[in-house]
């Protein structure tokens, strides 16, 4: 069955303290990888897009990288406004009408 | 900057009521999704539509919901009757298809709480 598991589930961090999450995946003919950041109360927000392993992709204090089983969102020097649960997710299917399956997030706190 | 529109943004009903939510994805975005997200965890997805035509809907529970796009623009999704498990939040994505990306842009999505 494909799966997406995101860990951990909850993380605290001090402000400036540099960390992972993880994504890893069991889906047949991975077409993308995405991570999305979702604020209390919101819908999720669109980060990245990874097609292939070895891809990277940054943005701020972001950056996200895809191996062939998994995916890091790596978060350097975090402020408090990083705070957001970070959602993992992946296209299930090999057709334009794929659907899109979400692992469980990563609630990140980070504390000034 | 587009968006996806959804009402309400709150509902408080009792069990065994009716509750309708509404949907506008972005003008132009072909595919629409239905997700059910319950606190603490990942959207789940209820339906997806190909303009006016259902797509998937094996999440949706179809005794008590119900989902159309019947122009293929705006959408509803609706729950009669509500059971205390549905209290969710419910959010709506839409994407273009001119996009091989698959990169949904999500609403702020519908809390419902049933009482």
């Amino acid at each position: 069955e494909d799966q997406v598991t995101q860990s951990p589930e909850a993380l605290r961090l001090q402000e400036g303290e540099s960390s992972s999450l993880n994504c890893s995946y069991t889906v047949s003919g991975l077409r993308g990888l995405f991570w999305y950041r979702q604020d209390p109360g919101k819908g999720p927000e669109f980060l990245f897009t990874l097609y292939s392993a070895g891809e990277e992709k940054e943005k701020e204090r972001l950056k996200a990288t895809l191996t062939k089983k998994e995916s890091f969102l790596h978060i350097t020097a975090p402020k408090p406004e990083d705070s957001a649960t970070y959602l993992c997710a992946v296209p299930r299917g090999m057709n334009r009408d794929d659907k899109i399956i979400f692992g469980k997030g990563t609630r990140l706190h980070i504390l000034p | 900057e587009a968006e996806v529109a959804q009402s309400p943004r709150y509902k408080i009903t009792e069990k065994s009521q009716a509750v309708a939510f509404w949907c506008d994805p972005i003008s132009g975005h072909a595919t629409l999704y239905w997700y059910r997200q319950i606190l603490g965890q990942g959207p789940e997805l209820l339906v997806q539509f190909q303009d006016e035509s259902v797509v998937d809907d094996s999440q949706l529970p179809k005794d008590r919901f119900s989902a159309e796009r019947l122009k293929g623009v705006d959408s509803t999704l609706k729950i009669q009757p509500a059971e205390l498990g549905d209290s969710a939040m419910y959010l709506c994505a839409s994407r273009s298809q001119r996009s091989g990306a698959n990169v949904l842009t999500f609403g702020a999505g519908s809390r419902l709480t049933v009482l």
